[in-house]
């Protein structure tokens, strides 16, 4: 068990560049987050995938914002013509579900922080 | 909708001083309720749970009851040590359609001096 990891770590990108980043969850978990994370705040719920199938987007995420999980394993997510107010650290984390001890145990990946510029 | 509010922080403590952080939350339906630690440099890792009332997540030392009539799971821990230094955020993941994606608090941060 790898653990959820993600790339890249950090992004540097000029506003109005699109950006895109990905997540592999653990090998196992058939659900994948993402959330976003900015400086002194929990973080907020962007979106989740079941499978291959997104299953609910937040009101947070605009229409510049998609993700993808084409084959049910890794994941995307594109911001579009980014915005300075798009600087955060975008998180990703992945779960089982059933009904095992640790269904729905959502596990972090260290995160990519984009910086808008 | 669904929040959770922590105590303000920061928390600054002696080691060996005993810890409670305060987390409060307003869900609908039975909701599943998490502390997750952010150690300096590192990602977020699960600490605790307890998916129904009066359970206690137990984990390194902390511990945190799940209260329904107090809407309350507070964070305790009887002496902490210097490695406790962290961000301790609360989250529930409600019940319902809502199962699975986590709503957090907006973190406590802990300093332990030796």
């Amino acid at each position: 068990d790898t653990g959820v990891s993600q790339n890249p770590r950090h992004k540097i990108t000029k506003r109005g560049q699109n950006v895109t980043f990905r997540c592999d969850p653990i090998s196992e978990h058939n659900r994948l987050y993402w959330y976003r994370q900015t400086l002194g705040q929990g973080p907020e719920f962007l979106t989740y995938f079941q499978n291959e199938a997104q299953l609910e987007k937040s009101r947070l995420l605009s229409d510049r914002f998609s993700a993808e999980r084409p084959k049910g394993s890794f994941s995307t997510l594109e911001i579009q013509r980014t915005e300075q107010g798009d600087s955060a650290m975008y998180l990703c984390a992945s779960s089982s579900t059933g009904t095992g001890v640790k269904a729905y145990e959502q596990y972090f990946g260290p995160g990519t922080r984009l910086t808008v510029t | 909708g669904d929040s959770v509010t922590q105590m303000e922080g920061p928390v600054t403590l002696s080691e060996e001083a005993f810890l409670t952080i305060n987390c409060t939350y307003t869900a609908t339906g039975y909701p599943s309720l998490f502390w997750y630690v952010q150690y300096p440099g590192e990602g977020l890792q699960l600490l605790l749970k307890a998916t129904k009332a009066d359970d206690k997540g137990s984990n390194k030392g902390f511990e945190a009851t799940y209260r329904k009539e107090t809407t309350s799971f507070h964070l305790e821990k009887g002496s902490v040590q210097v490695s406790d230094s962290a961000v301790y955020f609360c989250a529930l993941s409600g019940g319902g359609t809502s199962y699975g994606k986590l709503t957090f608090g907006q973190g406590t941060i802990l300093t332990v001096h030796p």
